[in-house]
């Protein structure tokens, strides 16, 4: 299996709205990513899990809260979101967070902000 | 700081032309060096990489080669069809307290039959 699976693959929320992105992945990986990407734009890292602990954080705003409660799964958890915030979001995994190791991409959830 | 530079689109090519699509990075070290492929609405595929210098990458066709001298990892196919109209990244990793993707701004390639 050499698959990330992202699930919902459409999601409208108000900015008032609670929910969850999740992502999964069964090839033994120990690296996990969220990225966030705006339309004609490269993606944009937001979170970096390794051995289902964050290691990076790149500023993300609070109302992003990322969550790695095993070593396939990965959540962002989503709370009063902006407008702005509408995009779409990957998810990756590798196999360790070195160098060499390619990431690997789901297909994304299209997040719309209402 | 580390970058990576990718010739500006969008590119429009008919069917069976030859392409070329640029890509030079700017890095300390000596990172890995990735191809990666958008098609329309989905996320994006690992189409090729190189680890160090001289390798060349390849897949579907597609090649590219790891040079240190001029920082290059150009993007090559020698005919292309219209299944391969799509989001074209060149990206390098670094590691900074983990791996990061650093990825270039990204060519549109159409092809027209």
């Amino acid at each position: 299996d050499t698959e990330v699976t992202q699930t919902p693959k459409h999601l409208v929320m108000g900015m008032t709205n609670k929910k969850s992105l999740k992502c999964e992945q069964h090839m033994g990986h120990r690296a996990m990513y969220w990225y966030k990407q705006k339309a004609k734009k490269p993606p944009e890292l937001m979170f970096v899990y390794s051995y289902e602990k964050l290691s990076i954080n790149e500023s993300v705003p609070s109302r992003f809260s990322p969550e790695c409660p095993n070593s396939s799964l990965l959540n962002l958890h989503l709370h009063a979101l902006q407008p702005e915030d509408s995009a779409l979001y990957l998810c990756a995994s590798s196999r360790l967070s070195g160098a060499y190791n390619e990431q690997f991409f789901g297909p994304g959830t299209r997040l719309t902000v209402l | 700081g580390d970058s990576v530079t990718q010739m500006e689109g969008p590119v429009t090519l008919s069917e069976e032309a030859f392409l070329t699509i640029n890509c030079t990075y700017t890095a300390t070290g000596y990172p890995s060096l990735f191809w990666y492929v958008q098609y329309p609405g989905e996320g994006l595929q690992l189409l090729l990489k190189a680890t160090k210098a001289d390798d060349k990458g390849s897949n579907k066709g597609f090649e590219a080669t790891y040079r240190k001298e001029t920082t290059s990892f150009h993007l090559e196919k020698g005919s292309v069809q219209v299944s391969d109209s799509a989001v074209y990244f060149c990206a390098l990793t670094i590691i900074q307290g983990a791996q990061k993707l650093v990825f270039g701004q990204g060519t549109r390639l159409t092809i027209n039959p």
